[in-house]
């Protein structure tokens, strides 16, 4: 298996506009889950879904940020508009199950000029 | 809830020296606890985990860690560094019962000095 893929590695987008970011996770796993990192605040549980339902998510910031999963192999997390202090590395996750090992994909890294 | 607390984010060490990244949990069940490691410009992988069985843990590139229930810690250690070893270390607790999501630590970032 590839392993976690994400998209766009790297994305530079002016304030106010919409980002999108991809994910696709480990073929069999049903759970998924976005994460955001910075210097600031570590490591953050945005949201993860089972079986392609949401089922947490206490820890997306604010009404600008929305994430889907339309099939169990693709995911999207969403800014809409974008500000600069959303300037982040956002990982996307896989697993077999909740508490048993994720499998991190490799990153965005997301700067909103 | 559970929690957890690595209350070194820096640490230092020489090449060749032993280290121990400290790591500490609360729960009033049994756990499941887990450490990542993040080297620059990557995402989390795996480095070792307890389940668990045996208290001592013995992961990839010569890390182990020890489980001890009594004082609710979970160290990782390795008895010589390398240069490569230069990464971000993240300890992740959950319970072991029900339905729960994985609770990482703030990370402790290693720097093994030449």
């Amino acid at each position: 298996d590839a392993g976690v893929i994400q998209s766009p590695r790297h994305e530079v987008t002016e304030m106010g506009q919409e980002v999108t970011l991809r994910c696709k996770p480990i073929s069999g796993h049903d759970y998924l889950f976005w994460y955001r990192q910075t210097m600031m605040r570590g490591l953050e549980l945005l949201i993860y879904f089972n079986n392609n339902v949401p089922i947490d998510d206490s820890g997306m910031p604010e009404d600008r940020f929305s994430a889907k999963m339309p099939n169990a192999s693709f995911s999207t997390l969403k800014i809409q508009p974008s500000e600069p202090r959303d300037s982040a590395v956002y990982f996307c996750a896989s697993s077999l199950e909740a508490r048993e090992t994720q499998y991190f994909g490799p990153g965005t890294r997301l700067l909103v000029l | 809830a559970q929690s957890v607390t690595q209350l070194d984010s820096q640490v230092p060490v020489f090449e060749e020296a032993p280290v121990e990244l400290r790591c500490n949990y609360s729960s009033s069940v049994s756990v499941y606890l887990f450490w990542y490691v993040q080297y620059p410009n990557q995402g989390l992988q795996l480095l070792l985990k307890y389940l668990s069985g045996s208290t001592l843990v013995k992961g990839i590139n010569g890390f182990e860690a020890e489980f001890n229930k009594s004082q609710t810690s979970f160290h990782l250690r390795k008895p010589s560094v390398h240069i490569s070893d230069t990464a971000e270390y993240f300890c992740a607790v959950t319970f072991s019962g029900g339905y729960q999501k994985v609770t990482f630590g703030t990370g402790t970032k290693l720097q093994v000095i030449p």
